[in-house]
């Protein structure tokens, strides 16, 4: 099974900052990661596809990107409504396992 | 607008069989992996398994064969059963639509809302 290392686990940030969520697989895959977004009682919304794809619904400040290994969520000029936590996902091979999830909190 | 929403028992007593389905509207129910995943209170996502509307599945090595799954297309509904429950297997378990790019891998576009199912006697 391909493991997804996430990091960090858990970030503070204030509103207008510009941070970064790393993902780390266990083996080398081409652009099949994914991204989600999760707030408190609700179902995970996909937020990135094939590693850098934005879904319709989001703004411009979430980007995603990496190659092989190593896959970045980064989120520029945080908002208010960006505090959750994220998820990221590989469909390289199932199962398509998740990474353990980034809490991101407002400082 | 695709619309998944899912239903079954919130309490299965330890040892017993978790049974949940979800339907689907709102879209075509071909062509899609019809996906089950859980959350156990205040934890990540487990990817339980998928199946196709053909019957073909795909299920976690981690749950060692306990899952089963079903389609019933006339319905546009898809089934889990989860045998041998126990208390680690409280969750709140999403269905969820997953799209195969066919090159960038897939992904799980929409997701019913979530049932809580506790496992307890």
């Amino acid at each position: 099974d391909i493991q997804m290392t996430q990091s960090p686990s858990s970030l503070s940030a204030s509103v207008g900052d510009r941070v970064t969520i790393t993902c780390r697989a266990s083996q080398i895959m081409n652009s099949y990661v994914n991204w989600y977004q999760q707030k408190p009682g609700t179902a995970p919304k996909l937020l990135i596809s094939g590693a850098s794809s934005l879904r319709n619904g989001f703004p411009s400040r979430f980007r995603g990107s990496g190659s092989g290994t190593d896959f970045t969520l980064t989120i520029s000029n945080l908002q208010p409504e960006d505090f959750a936590i994220y998820y990221c996902q590989q469909t390289s091979s199932r199962p398509h396992s998740f990474g353990q999830g980034t809490k991101l909190e407002i400082k | 607008q695709v619309h998944l929403q899912q239903w079954g028992p919130g309490l299965v007593k330890p040892s017993e069989t978790l049974s949940l389905t979800c339907v689907v509207s709102g879209g075509s129910f071909n062509s899609y992996y019809w996906t089950w995943i859980r959350q156990p209170p205040g934890k990540g996502l487990e990817w339980i398994g998928d199946i196709l509307s053909t019957g073909t599945t795909n299920d976690s090595p981690s749950l060692k064969s306990r899952v089963s799954m079903s389609v019933d297309t006339s319905k546009n509904q898809f089934s889990l059963r989860l045998t041998s429950v126990t208390a680690a297997d409280t969750a709140v378990y999403f269905c969820a639509r997953g799209v195969d790019t066919g090159y960038v891998g897939s992904y799980l576009d929409y997701w019913g809302p979530g049932a809580l199912v506790t496992v307890s006697s």
